[in-house]
């Protein structure tokens, strides 16, 4: 079945250490982004890339760096800049911009600092 | 700039009991509004996919409707069940150039046995 998987399922931080998450879809979908939710707030997005070696910072991309150099890849970094990195975050993988399909989610990873 | 709103934040229904659950967007001019569903600690499961020419959409004992020009969804849940409990959130779709999707805080459903 065609998917987003997200790994780690929950991921354990120490200060000043970087961490990054992955995820993959094999949907064939060219956009993909990343959210991350924090309890009472909604989802709010990161980063997003519409292709292969290109993407765009979202309303919150401080302390967060991505890369795509494969379409069915976008792992997020969470780097030591971001001061409070603990939140669910959420990848999400689209046909492409404007294609009006809709977004598919994966099933998260858990970040949490130690 | 986009805002959507889900009222209301928390509901308790018990079971059997047809429900609706509210979604209001300031900018009309949309590309598509979406429902997903959310489990504690899981992802998003989209449940429907309205498009900005449609009305409504239909899916076994859920239907959405869409009303663009009083910036309004409705997500109806008919017979409700106790594997119904979960948050429920609403995502529109918008901008010209700026495509971005904008959720809503989500609606908290319990559906007691």
């Amino acid at each position: 079945d065609g998917g987003i998987t997200q790994s780690p399922k929950y991921l354990f931080r120490k200060e000043g250490q970087n961490v990054t998450l992955s995820c993959e879809q094999n949907l064939n979908h060219d956009a993909m982004y990343w959210y991350r939710q924090d309890p009472g707030q909604g989802l709010r997005l990161i980063y997003y890339s519409q292709i292969v070696n290109d993407f765009q910072k979202g309303d919150i991309a401080e302390g967060y760096s991505v890369s795509r150099e494969k379409k069915e890849s976008f792992p997020l970094t969470v780097t030591s800049a971001q001061k409070n990195p603990t939140a669910f975050y959420l990848c999400a993988s689209e046909k492409g911009r404007y294609s009006n399909y809709g977004y598919t989610f994966g099933s998260g990873t858990r970040l949490t600092v130690v | 700039k986009q805002e959507v709103t889900q009222i209301p934040a928390a509901l308790s229904v018990p079971e059997g009991e047809n429900l609706v659950l509210n979604c209001s967007f300031t900018d009309s001019a949309i590309y598509n509004l979406q429902w997903f569903r959310q489990d504690p600690g899981k992802g998003l499961t989209s449940l429907l996919l309205i498009q900005s020419s449609q009305r409504e959409q239909t899916s076994g004992r859920l239907n959405a409707s869409l009303d663009k020009s009083s910036g309004r969804s409705t997500l109806y849940i008919a017979a409700s069940q106790p594997g119904d409990s979960a948050t429920y959130l609403c995502a529109v779709a918008t901008g010209a150039g700026s495509y971005q999707l904008t959720f809503g805080k989500g609606t908290k459903l319990s559906v007691i046995p």
